[in-house]
């Protein structure tokens, strides 16, 4: 069965480091996504991403975060100069339209010390 | 804007026991609806969906959901729950038209006792 993947599944990083959160959406999808879940709270939509360009952004997704598509198949979140606040689990997730069901990865635990 | 409430936070049943898990939104006009489910360290699975037609819903696992447009609910149901059914439930909206995000509520934590 197709599935969303993510590498890696744990990164630590100093305060002020650039990271680069890595996504392999499935195949055929044409919508993807990142999320983030803070520790004990609730999963927030950070952006989606279609057609090569970003087609919503939560208040959250400010000037620290930026998404590209690469090549053909991956997908990723690059957050500079992170801070302690950002640590969380990022989810990516890929969808095949608009309002879809989104189909999540395993995440990634971002923790900044 | 949109929103989701789970007005519980955590709930307890006992295998075997029914159960209902809570789900309120906040759209203008109908929305998709989802229910997803995180076991610990895990990732986000989808149980069941909500687009149209049909109010009540099957799922995965056993699970159903009903859409009750007058009281703006989507419930989540079980007739016979299992100890394995021990996640955190999360519900969600989407825009049923050409937003993509979905918006998720905070969650109920399931705990099965035998």
């Amino acid at each position: 069965e197709p599935e969303v993947t993510q590498t890696p599944s744990h990164q630590v990083t100093q305060m002020g480091q650039e990271v680069i959160l890595r996504c392999v959406p499935i195949s055929n999808h044409l919508y993807f996504y990142w999320y983030r879940q803070i520790l004990g709270q609730k999963v927030e939509f950070l952006v989606s991403f279609y057609n090569n360009e970003i087609s919503e952004k939560s208040e959250i997704f400010d000037d620290q975060f930026s998404v590209e598509r690469p090549d053909g198949s991956n997908f990723t979140l690059k957050i500079r100069s992170t801070k302690l606040e950002d640590s969380a689990m990022y989810f990516c997730a890929s969808s095949e339209r608009a309002g879809g069901e989104a189909f999540f990865g395993q995440g990634t635990r971002l923790t900044v010390v | 804007a949109q929103s989701v409430t789970q007005p519980d936070i955590h709930i307890t049943v006992s295998e075997g026991a029914s159960l209902e898990l809570r789900c309120n939104y906040s759209y203008g006009a109908t929305p998709y609806l989802f229910w997803y489910v995180q076991s610990p360290g895990q990732g986000l699975q989808l149980l069941l969906k909500y687009f149209s037609g049909d109010t009540l819903v099957q799922g995965i696992k056993g699970f159903e959901a009903e859409f009750k447009r007058s009281q703006s609910s989507f419930n989540l149901r079980k007739p016979s729950v299992h100890w394995s059914d021990a996640a955190e439930y999360f519900c969600a909206v989407a825009h049923n038209q050409a937003g993509t995000a979905l918006i998720f509520g905070k969650g109920t934590t399931l705990s099965v006792s035998s």
